[in-house]
Protein backbone atom coordinates (compact mmCIF):
# COMPACT_ATOMS: atom_id res chain seq x y z
CA UNK A 1 0.00 0.00 0.00
CA UNK A 2 1.19 3.74 -1.17
CA UNK A 3 2.29 5.28 2.49
CA UNK A 4 2.98 8.70 0.76
CA UNK A 5 1.01 9.88 -2.17
CA UNK A 6 1.79 13.11 -4.30
CA UNK A 7 -0.24 13.23 -6.67
CA UNK A 8 1.05 16.06 -8.85
CA UNK A 9 3.73 14.96 -11.18
CA UNK A 10 4.54 18.36 -12.40
CA UNK A 11 3.40 21.74 -11.85
CA UNK A 12 4.32 25.18 -13.28
CA UNK A 13 4.35 28.55 -11.38
CA UNK A 14 4.86 31.91 -12.59
CA UNK A 15 7.94 33.42 -10.75
CA UNK A 16 7.46 35.29 -7.42
CA UNK A 17 3.76 33.56 -7.11
CA UNK A 18 2.90 31.14 -4.74
CA UNK A 19 2.52 27.30 -5.47
CA UNK A 20 1.41 24.68 -3.37
CA UNK A 21 2.86 20.94 -3.83
CA UNK A 22 0.12 18.61 -2.46
CA UNK A 23 1.27 15.20 0.13
CA UNK A 24 -0.95 12.67 1.59
CA UNK A 25 0.13 10.33 3.91
CA UNK A 26 -1.32 6.98 5.36
CA UNK A 27 -0.15 5.41 8.86
CA UNK A 28 -1.74 3.76 12.18
CA UNK A 29 0.94 5.06 13.95
CA UNK A 30 0.26 8.33 16.26
CA UNK A 31 3.48 9.25 16.33
CA UNK A 32 5.54 9.88 12.83
CA UNK A 33 7.24 13.05 11.27
CA UNK A 34 6.74 14.47 7.97
CA UNK A 35 9.41 15.80 5.42
CA UNK A 36 10.02 17.70 1.88
CA UNK A 37 13.39 17.55 0.19
CA UNK A 38 14.18 18.97 -2.68
CA UNK A 39 16.10 17.09 -5.99
CA UNK A 40 17.70 20.15 -8.97
CA UNK A 41 18.57 18.85 -11.29
CA UNK A 42 22.25 18.37 -9.98
CA UNK A 43 21.00 15.15 -7.93
CA UNK A 44 21.18 15.63 -4.37
CA UNK A 45 18.67 15.80 -1.81
CA UNK A 46 18.28 18.70 0.22
CA UNK A 47 16.46 18.89 3.18
CA UNK A 48 13.82 21.53 3.40
CA UNK A 49 10.54 21.31 6.16
CA UNK A 50 9.53 19.16 8.86
CA UNK A 51 6.01 18.20 10.85
CA UNK A 52 5.80 16.32 13.83
CA UNK A 53 2.75 14.71 13.98
CA UNK A 54 2.33 16.31 17.40
CA UNK A 55 3.15 19.69 16.33
CA UNK A 56 0.29 22.34 16.92
CA UNK A 57 1.64 24.74 14.62
CA UNK A 58 2.60 24.53 10.93
CA UNK A 59 6.39 24.42 10.46
CA UNK A 60 7.40 26.99 8.18
CA UNK A 61 11.46 27.83 7.23
CA UNK A 62 11.71 31.11 5.39
CA UNK A 63 9.94 30.80 2.40
CA UNK A 64 8.62 27.05 2.52
CA UNK A 65 5.54 26.17 4.58
CA UNK A 66 4.28 23.06 5.35
CA UNK A 67 0.47 22.96 5.59
CA UNK A 68 -0.20 20.11 8.20
CA UNK A 69 -3.88 18.86 8.13
CA UNK A 70 -3.70 15.86 10.53
CA UNK A 71 -7.53 14.60 10.35
CA UNK A 72 -7.04 14.66 6.23
CA UNK A 73 -3.64 12.97 6.45
CA UNK A 74 -2.23 16.18 4.04
CA UNK A 75 1.23 17.64 4.61
CA UNK A 76 1.40 20.03 1.31
CA UNK A 77 4.68 22.13 0.73
CA UNK A 78 3.97 25.58 0.06
CA UNK A 79 6.45 28.10 -1.60
CA UNK A 80 5.64 31.55 -1.58
CA UNK A 81 7.25 33.73 -3.86
CA UNK A 82 8.46 31.25 -6.32
CA UNK A 83 12.14 31.57 -7.36
CA UNK A 84 14.05 30.57 -10.56
CA UNK A 85 15.81 28.20 -9.06
CA UNK A 86 13.22 26.64 -7.20
CA UNK A 87 12.82 24.51 -10.65
CA UNK A 88 13.18 21.20 -9.30
CA UNK A 89 11.72 17.25 -7.90
CA UNK A 90 9.90 17.52 -4.48
CA UNK A 91 9.96 14.77 -2.79
CA UNK A 92 7.60 14.24 0.61
CA UNK A 93 8.63 11.56 2.79
CA UNK A 94 7.07 10.30 6.34
CA UNK A 95 9.51 8.84 8.91
CA UNK A 96 7.45 5.83 10.92
CA UNK A 97 8.13 3.72 13.36
CA UNK A 98 8.40 0.01 12.67
CA UNK A 99 6.51 -3.42 14.17
CA UNK A 100 10.16 -4.45 15.40
CA UNK A 101 10.56 -0.48 17.10
CA UNK A 102 12.65 0.99 14.66
CA UNK A 103 12.19 3.88 12.21
CA UNK A 104 12.13 4.38 8.83
CA UNK A 105 11.78 7.11 5.71
CA UNK A 106 9.82 6.79 3.38
CA UNK A 107 9.25 8.66 0.29
CA UNK A 108 6.53 9.86 -2.05
CA UNK A 109 7.00 9.59 -6.32
CA UNK A 110 7.80 13.57 -6.63
CA UNK A 111 6.46 16.50 -7.83
CA UNK A 112 8.64 18.44 -10.84
CA UNK A 113 7.97 21.91 -10.45
CA UNK A 114 8.55 24.69 -12.84
CA UNK A 115 9.31 27.90 -12.28
CA UNK A 116 8.84 30.21 -15.41
CA UNK A 117 9.87 33.92 -15.60
CA UNK B 1 31.24 18.03 10.08
CA UNK B 2 32.13 16.03 6.54
CA UNK B 3 28.55 15.25 5.29
CA UNK B 4 27.77 11.01 4.06
CA UNK B 5 30.01 9.87 1.79
CA UNK B 6 29.71 7.86 -1.31
CA UNK B 7 31.94 6.14 -3.55
CA UNK B 8 32.16 6.03 -6.53
CA UNK B 9 30.20 8.97 -8.16
CA UNK B 10 29.52 7.31 -10.91
CA UNK B 11 30.65 3.70 -12.17
CA UNK B 12 29.86 2.20 -15.79
CA UNK B 13 30.42 -1.54 -15.79
CA UNK B 14 29.25 -4.22 -18.12
CA UNK B 15 26.74 -6.81 -17.10
CA UNK B 16 27.77 -9.90 -15.33
CA UNK B 17 30.32 -7.88 -13.75
CA UNK B 18 30.11 -7.45 -9.63
CA UNK B 19 29.71 -4.06 -8.62
CA UNK B 20 30.44 -2.71 -5.14
CA UNK B 21 29.30 0.75 -3.33
CA UNK B 22 30.28 2.71 -0.43
CA UNK B 23 29.08 4.85 2.14
CA UNK B 24 30.48 6.27 5.26
CA UNK B 25 27.81 8.07 7.31
CA UNK B 26 28.20 11.07 9.56
CA UNK B 27 29.49 9.92 12.59
CA UNK B 28 27.54 9.41 15.78
CA UNK B 29 24.64 8.69 13.67
CA UNK B 30 22.94 5.52 14.43
CA UNK B 31 20.74 4.85 11.23
CA UNK B 32 22.17 4.15 7.44
CA UNK B 33 19.48 4.09 4.82
CA UNK B 34 20.35 2.70 1.45
CA UNK B 35 18.09 3.67 -1.25
CA UNK B 36 17.69 3.40 -5.27
CA UNK B 37 16.38 6.21 -7.43
CA UNK B 38 15.15 5.48 -11.24
CA UNK B 39 12.30 7.61 -13.31
CA UNK B 40 9.81 4.74 -13.36
CA UNK B 41 9.91 3.58 -9.67
CA UNK B 42 11.42 7.24 -7.56
CA UNK B 43 12.88 6.18 -4.45
CA UNK B 44 12.92 3.08 -3.43
CA UNK B 45 14.00 1.94 0.30
CA UNK B 46 16.54 -0.95 -0.38
CA UNK B 47 17.57 -1.96 3.50
CA UNK B 48 18.72 0.05 6.46
CA UNK B 49 20.70 -0.94 9.68
CA UNK B 50 20.45 0.61 13.01
CA UNK B 51 23.20 0.43 15.06
CA UNK B 52 24.95 -1.34 12.33
CA UNK B 53 22.92 -4.70 12.33
CA UNK B 54 20.10 -4.91 9.47
CA UNK B 55 16.79 -3.83 10.29
CA UNK B 56 14.64 -4.32 7.06
CA UNK B 57 15.79 -5.66 3.87
CA UNK B 58 12.62 -6.07 2.34
CA UNK B 59 13.75 -3.50 -0.49
CA UNK B 60 16.40 -5.41 -2.14
CA UNK B 61 15.30 -6.57 -4.84
CA UNK B 62 16.72 -10.08 -5.17
CA UNK B 63 19.41 -12.56 -3.94
CA UNK B 64 22.16 -10.42 -6.35
CA UNK B 65 21.87 -7.88 -3.94
CA UNK B 66 23.49 -7.63 -0.46
CA UNK B 67 24.43 -5.20 2.01
CA UNK B 68 26.80 -4.86 5.05
CA UNK B 69 27.43 -2.27 7.68
CA UNK B 70 31.06 -3.85 9.36
CA UNK B 71 31.22 -0.99 11.81
CA UNK B 72 29.62 2.68 12.50
CA UNK B 73 31.23 4.34 9.97
CA UNK B 74 31.16 2.06 6.60
CA UNK B 75 28.56 0.23 4.93
CA UNK B 76 28.48 -1.75 1.16
CA UNK B 77 26.08 -2.26 -1.38
CA UNK B 78 27.41 -5.09 -3.50
CA UNK B 79 25.28 -6.37 -7.09
CA UNK B 80 26.63 -9.46 -8.24
CA UNK B 81 26.09 -10.33 -11.17
CA UNK B 82 24.88 -7.20 -12.20
CA UNK B 83 22.21 -6.75 -15.00
CA UNK B 84 21.29 -3.41 -16.82
CA UNK B 85 18.06 -3.18 -14.77
CA UNK B 86 20.29 -2.38 -11.94
CA UNK B 87 21.13 1.09 -13.63
CA UNK B 88 20.36 3.85 -11.56
CA UNK B 89 21.20 6.36 -8.28
CA UNK B 90 22.21 4.45 -5.56
CA UNK B 91 22.04 7.03 -2.59
CA UNK B 92 23.51 6.22 0.75
CA UNK B 93 21.55 8.16 3.69
CA UNK B 94 22.27 8.52 7.82
CA UNK B 95 20.41 9.66 10.59
CA UNK B 96 19.75 10.13 14.47
CA UNK B 97 16.56 9.19 15.27
CA UNK B 98 16.85 8.24 18.76
CA UNK B 99 14.59 11.42 19.72
CA UNK B 100 11.24 11.00 18.12
CA UNK B 101 10.36 14.85 19.10
CA UNK B 102 13.29 15.98 16.87
CA UNK B 103 13.01 15.87 13.04
CA UNK B 104 16.06 13.03 12.67
CA UNK B 105 16.25 14.27 9.01
CA UNK B 106 18.08 12.20 6.54
CA UNK B 107 21.10 13.45 5.36
CA UNK B 108 21.86 12.25 1.67
CA UNK B 109 24.84 11.47 0.32
CA UNK B 110 25.42 12.97 -2.91
CA UNK B 111 24.52 9.57 -5.19
CA UNK B 112 26.22 6.83 -7.17
CA UNK B 113 25.25 6.67 -10.53
CA UNK B 114 25.26 3.31 -11.92
CA UNK B 115 24.89 2.19 -15.65
CA UNK B 116 25.12 -1.39 -16.34
CA UNK B 117 26.02 -1.82 -20.16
Amino acid sequence: AQKITQTQPGMFVQEKEAVTLDCTYDTSDPSYGLFWYKQPSSGEMIFLIYQGSYDQQNATEGRYSLNFQKARKSANLVISASQLGDSAMYFCAMRERTQGGSEKLVFGKGTKLTVNP
Amino acid sequence: DAGVIQSPRHEVTEMGQEVTLRCKPISGHDYLFWYRQTMMRGLELLIYFNNNVPIDDSGMPEDRFSAKMPNASFSTLKIQPSEPRDSAVYFCASSFFRDRVRSGELFFGEGSRLTVL
